[in-house]
C-alpha cells in the first residue's frame, strides 16, 4: 500500500564519509526501483534505478542495493559532499504500471 | 526547454478561491502525471495522462479537483473552491510513452489562507 510519513527521519553524517539511506518497499511483486533526491524547494531528481532481475547497480558515487527476500532497497552514497543535504525518497512500481508508489524520504544531513 | 517547467512558483490564494496550475514537460515526452506533497511528506498520486487515452483520475481526492492536457503537451490542474488543507506543494512529472522514469518539475508551492 500507499506510506505517508509524518515525520521523515534523519541521517546525519559527517563529511567525506559513506550515506547509506535505507527503504522498505511494500509490495513484493514490485519490479522496478528508483531513488529520488529532493533539495530544499525543488522538484525531485532521478538518482538511480534498479529492476527485480538485480540485486546491485552502481552509478557515479551511488550504489542501489535490492533485497527482494526482506522488501529492502538501500541507497549507498561514497565520500558525503555538503551537496548532498537533500531528502532522500524511494519509488516502487509494480507490474512495468505507470504508477509509482513513493515511500516517506529521508532527511540526509552532512556536517561539515 | 530542458526540463518540466511549471508556473506560477508559488501561489497564495483565499479560501473558496479557484486556482489553476500549469505544467509544460519535456518535448516529446507523451506520459505525464500529477503529484501533491504535503509538509515534510511524500509524494501523493493525483493523476496520470498518456498519450490519447483516457487520463487516470483514480488519485484525484475529490470533485473540486480535475486536470486537464491539451494531445501530448501542457497540462492544467485546477481546483475549485480551495480550502485550507489543499495548501501543499503540486509537483508535475513527465517520462517517455513506455518508461517508468519519470521526469519532475519544481513544483507549484500553493497556500490558501
Amino acid at each position: 500500500g500507499e506510506s505517508v510519513g509524518l515525520h521523515l527521519p534523519t541521517l546525519s553524517v559527517q563529511e567525506g564519509d559513506n550515506s547509506i539511506i535505507n527503504c522498505a518497499y511494500s509490495n513484493s511483486a514490485s519490479d522496478y526501483f528508483i531513488w529520488y533526491k529532493q533539495e530544499s524547494g525543488k522538484g525531485p531528481q532521478f538518482i538511480i534505478d534498479i529492476r527485480s532481475n538485480m540485486d546491485k547497480r552502481q552509478g557515479q558515487r551511488v550504489t542501489v542495493l535490492l533485497n527482494k527476500t526482506v522488501k529492502h532497497l538501500s541507497l549507498q552514497i561514497a565520500a558525503t559532499q555538503p551537496g548532498d543535504s537533500a531528502v532522500y525518497f524511494c519509488a516502487e512500481n509494480m507490474d512495468s504500471s505507470y504508477k509509482l508508489i513513493f515511500g516517506s524520504g529521508t532527511r540526509l544531513l552532512v556536517r561539515p | 526547454g530542458a526540463g518540466v517547467s511549471q508556473s506560477p512558483s508559488n501561489k497564495v490564494t483565499e479560501k473558496g478561491k479557484d486556482v489553476e496550475l500549469r505544467c509544460d514537460p519535456i518535448s516529446g515526452h507523451t506520459a505525464l502525471y500529477w503529484y501533491r506533497q504535503r509538509l515534510g511528506q511524500g509524494l501523493e498520486f493525483l493523476i496520470y495522462f498518456q498519450g490519447n487515452s483516457a487520463p487516470d483520475k483514480s488519485g484525484l481526492p475529490s470533485d473540486r479537483f480535475s486536470a486537464e492536457r491539451t494531445g501530448e503537451s501542457v497540462s492544467t490542474l485546477t481546483i475549485q473552491r480551495t480550502q485550507q488543507e489543499d495548501s501543499a506543494v503540486y509537483l508535475c512529472a513527465s517520462s517517455l510513452q513506455g518508461s517508468e522514469t519519470q521526469y519532475f518539475g519544481p513544483g507549484t508551492r500553493l497556500l490558501v489562507l
